[in-house]
């Protein structure tokens, strides 16, 4: 059981390059999100899905776009990089059903944009 | 507005101290969901408690305890004896709204730093 797996683990990436994070999840979950963490300013939202082939924006969603075609899978694109991408970004997925469950965590992917 | 503030940005203790850390948040919801995430120096985030806003009994694990206060909007966590596994950064995050998508608010994390 592997939960939550974000590939790459880390990139560099020059500005104005593209690149797409992958986040698979094997528990079935409904909800899946991307964050990026930045120092001193916690994990902020970037997107949110509820299910599959919806997508919804969350806190700082500009300069990302991100699509659910399959349920297990949730993806984040970065059309053009630019240096103030460069973070940690996680994905996370859970589950709800009469209560809300905890959010499982991948390993993070580490962008350098530079 | 919802909001988490952590207004400790570093704590230093030395081994077997106990640490509070502190969690204040804000959200006009009557139902929502308060969780603690761990974040060692791996960089995971590891689970630690989750909380509804209709449970208001204190929970202990082990060297873990928290203090849930609707009447302060604060959610604190106690390490006991501490130990040097326990150096790691801590996040509170805050789920709120009837929709309960999930999406969390995060505090800006308290780094926890301790010596032996």
């Amino acid at each position: 059981n592997a939960g939550v797996t974000q590939t790459p683990k880390f990139r560099v990436l020059k500005t104005g390059q593209s690149m797409t994070l992958l986040c698979a999840q094997d528990m079935n979950h409904e909800y899946m999100y991307w964050y990026r963490q930045d120092p001193g300013m916690g994990l902020r939202l970037i997107h949110y899905s509820v299910g599959e082939g919806t997508t919804a924006k969350g806190e700082v969603p500009d300069g990302y776009n991100v699509s659910r075609l399959k349920k297990q899978n949730f993806l984040l694109g970065l059309e053009s990089a630019a240096p103030s991408q460069t973070s940690v970004y996680f994905c996370a997925s859970s589950y709800s059903y009469s209560t809300l469950t905890e959010a499982f965590f991948g390993q993070g992917t580490r962008l350098t944009v530079v | 507005a919802q909001k988490v503030t952590q207004a400790q940005t570093e704590i230093s203790v030395v081994e077997k101290e106990d640490v509070t850390l502190d969690c204040v948040y804000e959200t006009r919801d009557t139902t929502y969901y308060l969780f603690w995430y761990k974040q060692p120096p791996s960089g995971e985030l590891v689970f630690l408690i989750r909380r509804n806003s209709f449970d208001e009994q204190n929970e202990i694990s082990g060297r873990y305890s928290w203090n849930f206060q609707k009447s302060t909007s604060s959610f604190n966590f106690t390490i006991t004896a501490s130990q040097v596994v326990d150096s790691a950064v801590y996040f509170c995050a805050l789920s709120s709204g009837s929709s309960n998508t999930g999406k969390l608010i995060f505090g800006q994390g308290t780094t926890l730093q301790v010596k032996p």
